[in-house]
């Protein structure tokens, strides 16, 4: 059982250029979720999908814009990084229905450094 | 807005010692309550939840903590740590937001056990 995956684990790139972030969640589950986490502010939502083909914005998208053509993926990506933007980055997700609906589970991260 | 405020954010203790990480939020509404835990170099992991019911709730590894509505608290305690928890702890709420349910995390607590 994979669970939720995240690739790369680390990436190093310069301002300016373009990153996608994957993951991958083999539960089928409904909703995913892009989280940034920095010093001092928790996790902040960047944006969140309820199903294939259905994204939403969370707290702090700017920057950044996803995709969910299939139901276990959900690329993040940056269309031109900034120095701002350094962070790292989770991906999460929950079932729809179920006693577990109201609970997300995280992926290991991406620790994204833009020089 | 709603709002996950956790007043410390660093913690430093010695084994065996006992722990409590306070946390307040804001939100009127029926609220579903987390604690989630980071290891150094992890993902977040979740340590407890609370749905309903009894409003002492425990979780993994000898943690517990304690709903109280009427303070809008759900403060995460341990009996006695070990160095094993040194952590960062994020407590979390699931709140309506518009049309959907969103996790709002507090800033975080790192907790430093020395052996």
């Amino acid at each position: 059982d994979a669970g939720i995956t995240q690739s790369p684990r680390y990436k190093i790139t310069e301002t300016g250029r373009q990153v996608t972030l994957m993951c991958h969640q083999t539960w089928s589950h409904s909703y995913m979720f892009w989280y940034r986490q920095d010093l001092g502010h928790g996790l902040r939502l960047i944006y969140y999908s309820a199903a294939a083909d259905i994204t939403d914005k969370g707290e702090v998208p700017d920057g950044y814009v996803v995709s969910r053509s299939k139901t276990e993926n959900f690329p993040l990506t940056l269309e031109s990084a900034t120095r701002s933007q350094t962070s790292v980055y989770f991906c999460a997700s929950r079932p729809l229905l179920g006693s577990e609906s109201h609970t997300q589970y995280f992926g290991p991260g991406t620790r994204l450094t833009v020089l | 807005a709603q709002s996950v405020s956790q007043h410390n954010h660093h913690v430093i203790l010695s084994e065996a010692a006992s722990l409590e990480l306070g946390c307040n939020y804001s939100y009127g509404g029926t609220v579903n309550l987390f604690w989630y835990v980071q290891y150094p170099g992890q993902h977040l992991q979740l340590l407890l939840k609370y749905f309903s019911g009894d409003p002492l709730v425990k979780g993994i590894k000898g943690f517990e903590a304690e709903f109280i509505k009427s303070k809008f608290s759900f403060n995460l305690r341990k009996p006695s740590v070990q160095w094993s928890d040194t952590a960062e702890y994020f407590c979390a709420v699931n709140a309506r937001t518009d049309s959907s349910y969103k996790l709002i995390f507090g800033s975080g607590t790192r907790l430093l056990v020395r052996p």
